[in-house]
This record gives C-alpha cells, structure tokens and sequence, in this order.
C-alpha cells in the first residue's frame, strides 16, 4: 500500500529543545516536501527536496532543517524550536513524471511551550 | 507571489444539492490542478487532478478548467454530509513540481 509515514502524531516540547519529525514513503518518490498549515493560511511549504542530497528552501524556511541522505526518508528538524513554530505539519511525497499528485503523511501537531 | 485563491467559506447546502466550489490562479506556468479533501486535523487527500482544458468526471465529483481565465472549479453533485470538510485547490508547474495550495473553502452540507 502507498503510504506516507510520519511520526510522531503529537508533540509537546520546550522552547530551544532541539527536535526531529521524521518522514518515510514507499512509493519510491523523488520530490518530498514538508509543509505547516496554521489558521486562514492554509499549507505553506517550508522546505523540499527534488531527489537526494538535494534539498532548497520553500517559502517559509526560517527556524528548520531538513536533510535527504536517501530516497524514502526525509526529516524535519528544528534545532531551537520557538513558540511560532506551533502548528500542524504535514510530509508529502509527489509523483513523478508530471503526475504532480501528492501524497500526504498523518501529520505532526507540534505544541511549542 | 504566485498564488491559488479561494473563497474561504462556509459554504452551506443542503444534502442532494450540487456543491460548487471555485479558485483562481496566477501563475501562467501552471500545468496540473488538483483539489483535496481535508477533514478537521487530518491530511488532506487528493480527490481530483486535472491536466487539460475542459470537464473531468469521476462519480460524483467534476473538475473543471479554463487555462484562458485562470479558474478551476469542483462540483459535487448528491452532496452528502460525510462531504463536509475543507476543500484545498492547489496548482502545480512541470517544471519544478512544487505545489501551490489555496487556502481552502469550508463546506458544510446539511442534512
């Protein structure tokens, strides 16, 4: 079954405490990406990754990590979360050959406190 | 800022009605549109791509597309409670595979 796995499902953490939300896929997908959607502004893509080692900045960057050391597994990381990176995250692994269809993890609800 | 815009909603019907939701892009370069289902704190899933100009059906659900006015829209027909979520319009370019996403139009369909 094509699946996008994230974990985990919920976190509560502190500010500065460094964390990593992890993403795997079995669709052997190359573009993955990662976005937050947070109230009336809908989902906001934070960074992506066209293949591996391949990665760049979506438009709202600032404050994360990411890394794509192989196909399936690309993981979000915040080294000093701050309380405006609370917010519902979601991995998603595109198709390719311009079937741009997405596939979307669980999601990461993230409480910064 | 290429952007996708929806009208936020709520949108209410009632059940057996038809549902028509609509959003508009800027960017030119946009080759796929797809809409997606989003329940209240789950991930959105994908409901309907379209590629081309014109009508595409499947069950219930038709996507429409007009690349000259920049405008696509979903219609559903029958509409059921269980319809009730956030609807999420986004656009894609070939190019770059990155996805556009509007804000989503709430639908509320009632019994």
């Amino acid at each position: 079954e094509a699946q996008v796995t994230q974990n985990p499902r919920y976190l509560i953490t502190v500010t500065g405490k460094k964390l990593t939300v992890t993403c795997s896929q079995n669709m052997n997908h190359e573009y993955m990406s990662w976005y937050r959607q947070d109230p009336g502004l809908g989902l906001r893509q934070i960074y992506y990754s066209m293949n591996v080692e391949v990665t760049d900045k979506g438009d709202v960057p600032e404050g994360y990590k990411v890394s794509r050391k192989e196909k399936r597994n690309f993981p979000l990381i915040l080294e000093s979360p701050s309380p405006n990176q609370t917010s519902l995250y979601f991995c998603a692994s595109i198709g390719n050959r311009g079937k741009t269809e997405a596939f979307f993890g669980q999601g990461t609800r993230l409480t910064v406190v | 800022q290429k952007e996708v815009e929806q009208n936020s909603g709520p949108l209410s019907v009632p059940e057996g009605a038809i549902a028509s939701l609509n959003c508009t892009y800027s960017d030119r370069g946009s080759q796929s549109f797809f809409w997606y289902r989003q329940y209240s704190g789950k991930s959105p899933e994908l409901i309907m791509s379209i590629y081309s100009n014109g009508d595409k059906e499947d069950g219930r659900f038709t996507a429409q597309l007009n690349k000259a006015s920049q405008y696509v829209s979903l219609l559903i027909r029958d509409s059921q409670p269980s319809d009730s979520a956030t609807y999420l319009c986004a656009g894609a370019s070939g190019a770059t595979n990155k996805l556009i996403f509007g804000t989503g139009t709430l639908l509320a369909v009632q019994p």
